[in-house]
Formats: structure tokens, sequence, C-alpha cells
């Protein structure tokens, strides 16, 4: 069974760096059936996707127009997780965060079957 | 992208069946057969509860079936139960490899 934990602080400055982490058990972040995403919520933007990673042979990355200029996700094979990384952060960016992953083998590639737990942000000074 | 429209709140008594409604547009709902349904109760993660448009996952009740026409998907509860008392939020593929949600639907149990 797939478990996502996600880590990572839960206050940063406005202009700083968001950065949280989800660990993989039950899967493998270079698997060539699954994909990796980051999904906020907030109570002015609702459900927000926000990117992913995923690996075909080679690593891809795909990211929501509303915030492609500031975001990167990484994974990280040695410790079987991956990253999001949020720049030039406002209040606007406080929200709960989550890591998800598709089902591509017996699923879906277009759905989300498994969530971590959420970390909720807050930006603030 | 927009986000896909439901209704705020939707409610009925137990045994009733009751149906959430998602528009979104020809860019989305209207072009791909990729809709999503999650429930989310308080302080706890969305749970996918059907996928591609009609397909439920290992686990969900079949009390929950989902339909698509047009730009519209619709998620119909029935047999409606107090445990079924949640949010519920639609996602749909948006092409160019993204991903759109819904403003969610609040469903009570009376």
């Amino acid at each position: 069974q797939v478990q996502l934990q996600q880590s990572g602080p839960g206050l940063v400055k406005p202009s700083q760096t968001l950065s949280l982490t989800c660990a993989i058990s039950g899967d493998s972040v270079s698997s060539n059936s699954a994909a990796w995403s980051w999904i906020r919520q907030s109570p002015s933007r609702g459900l927000e996707w926000l990117g992913r990673t995923y690996y075909r042979s080679k690593w891809y990355n795909d990211y929501a127009v509303s915030v492609k200029s500031r975001i990167t996700i990484n994974p990280d094979t040695s410790k079987n997780q991956f990253s999001l990384q949020l720049n030039s952060v406002t209040p606007e960016d406080t929200a709960v965060y989550f890591c998800a992953r598709d089902n591509c083998n017996v699923g879906s590639c277009y759905a989300f079957f498994y969530w971590g737990q959420g970390t909720l942000v807050t930006v603030s000074s | 992208q927009s986000a896909l429209t439901q209704p705020r709140s939707v409610s009925g008594s137990p045994g009733q069946s009751v149906t959430i409604s998602c528009t979104g547009t020809s860019s989305d709902i209207g072009s791909y057969n990729y809709v999503s349904w999650y429930q989310q109760r308080p302080g706890k993660a969305p749970k996918l509860m059907i996928y591609d448009v009609s397909k439920g996952p290992s686990g969900v009740p079949d009390r929950f079936s989902g339909s698509k026409s047009g730009s519209t998907a619709s998620l119909t509860i029935s047999g409606l139960q107090a445990e079924d008392e949640a949010d519920y939020y639609c996602c749909s593929y948006a092409g160019s490899y993204t991903w759109v949600f819904g403003g969610g639907t609040k469903v009570t149990v009376l």
C-alpha cells in the first residue's frame, strides 16, 4: 500500500522560499507508472494543483501556469521522496499543502489516488 | 484555468439521493473523460471516490456514481447515509498536463 508522509516548516516569511518534502513508502519515486504531485488548499483559492514530477526513462516536470515562474518539484531517489520549493512567497501562498500520486498501472493517470496528510504553511513575518 | 463550478451545498435525508453538479468548459470537462471526485472530511486529506468520470476505486461503496454530459459532470450519492456528510470536490484534466478543481460542495444529511 502506497503511503505518503509529508514534512517541512509550518511558517515561512514573505519573500522567502517554501520547502516541503513527501516521503514515499510502498512504491518508488522512480516508478515508470506513477506521477507525484503537489496540491494546495486555501479558503480563498480552494484546491489548486501546483505541479508534478515523474520518470519515464528520464525525469519530467509539469507545472501550473499560476506558479510556473516560482515552483520547483524535484525527486530524490536516494531517499525515495520528492520535494516542493515555492519561491518568493506572499501571504496568498498560505495554504494546506498536500502531496499526491496517481495510479496509472491499475487505475488512472488522471486522478489522485493517494494523498499525504497535509501540511499547513503560513506565510507571515 | 478557472476553477470548475459547483453548488455551495446540497442536502438530503437518509436514504434519499443527492446529485452534485460540476460545470467546466470545452477546455476541460468538455474535452476529456478524466473527471474525478473527492470526499473530504474536516482536517483530513481528500479521498478519491470516482475517477475517469464514472469508475469507482476499490473500497468505495457503489452508492457513489459519476456521469458527464457535455461540459458538466455529476456525482450522485444514492441511499444517503450519515457518514456521507462531508465536502465533495470535482477535478478535471485540463490539457497540457494540468488539472483544475471545483470550489467544493458541502453535503448535509438532514
